[in-house]
């Protein structure tokens, strides 16, 4: 299995801040990346695909980009929305894969 | 609007099998470009993919789960479904059901179900 790890685990961030999220793959998995979002109770909601593409009905404030084994998920002006636990997935091979999560919390 | 629904047992006691079914509406199963999908999350945890149906029909398991888990479709009913034997507590867990576009079509997960909290106990 390719494993993935996100950093950080948990950020404490404030409303109108710049975030950044990395996802590191084990092995190169190319642009084959996609960044979810997912708040308490409810499934989660597709952000980004193809490491920086913008899900259709996605804010323009967030943004994802990297290749091969790094990649970012930064969101540009931390709205009250935007509180909630972010996934990176890869797809590159058959078996897919999770990051573990980041927690992105009130400061 | 694709709209997906889980459905099955919410207890199932150790060592018996699980089966969850996800009824599509909206929208056939039986679409080039699309995989199924079985995905769950242990309460407080984070989300591990399970297995997939792609369009052809072909399976793709985790290979920690796969002595254990089998997917299958019945496309006459629209619905996709999950059996998982011997299960321990460790399979507790929200269960989900999804499609994600095939890597022609994009990628990544575009719709999800509500989850299904399953609980392994006796």
């Amino acid at each position: 299995d390719i494993q993935m790890t996100q950093s950080p685990s948990t950020l404490s961030a404030s409303i109108g801040d710049r975030v950044t999220i990395t996802c590191r793959a084990s092995q190169s998995i190319r642009t084959w990346l996609a960044w979810y979002q997912q708040k308490p109770g409810i499934a989660p909601k597709l952000l980004i695909y193809g490491a920086s593409s913008l899900e259709t009905g996605v804010p323009s404030r967030f943004s994802g980009s990297g290749f091969g084994t790094e990649f970012t998920l930064t969101i540009s002006s931390l709205q009250p929305d935007d509180f909630a636990t972010y996934f990176c997935q890869q797809y590159h091979t058959s078996s897919w894969t999770f990051g573990q999560g980041s927690k992105v919390e009130i400061k | 609007q694709l709209h997906l629904e889980e459905s099955g047992p919410g207890l199932v006691k150790p060592s018996e099998t699980l089966s969850l079914t996800c009824t599509v509406s909206g929208g056939s199963i039986n679409t080039d470009n699309y995989y199924w999908v079985w995905i769950r999350q242990p309460p407080g945890k984070g989300l591990e993919w399970i297995g997939s149906m792609f369009s052809t029909g072909s399976t793709y398991y985790k290979p920690s789960l796969e002595s254990r888990v089998s997917i299958s479709d019945d496309t006459a009913k629209n619905h996709f479904s999950l059996r998982l034997s011997s299960v321990t507590a460790a399979d507790t867990a929200v269960y989900y059901c999804a499609r994600q576009r095939s890597r022609a079509a994009r990628g990544g997960i575009d719709y999800w179900g509500q989850g299904t909290l399953v609980t392994v106990s006796s």
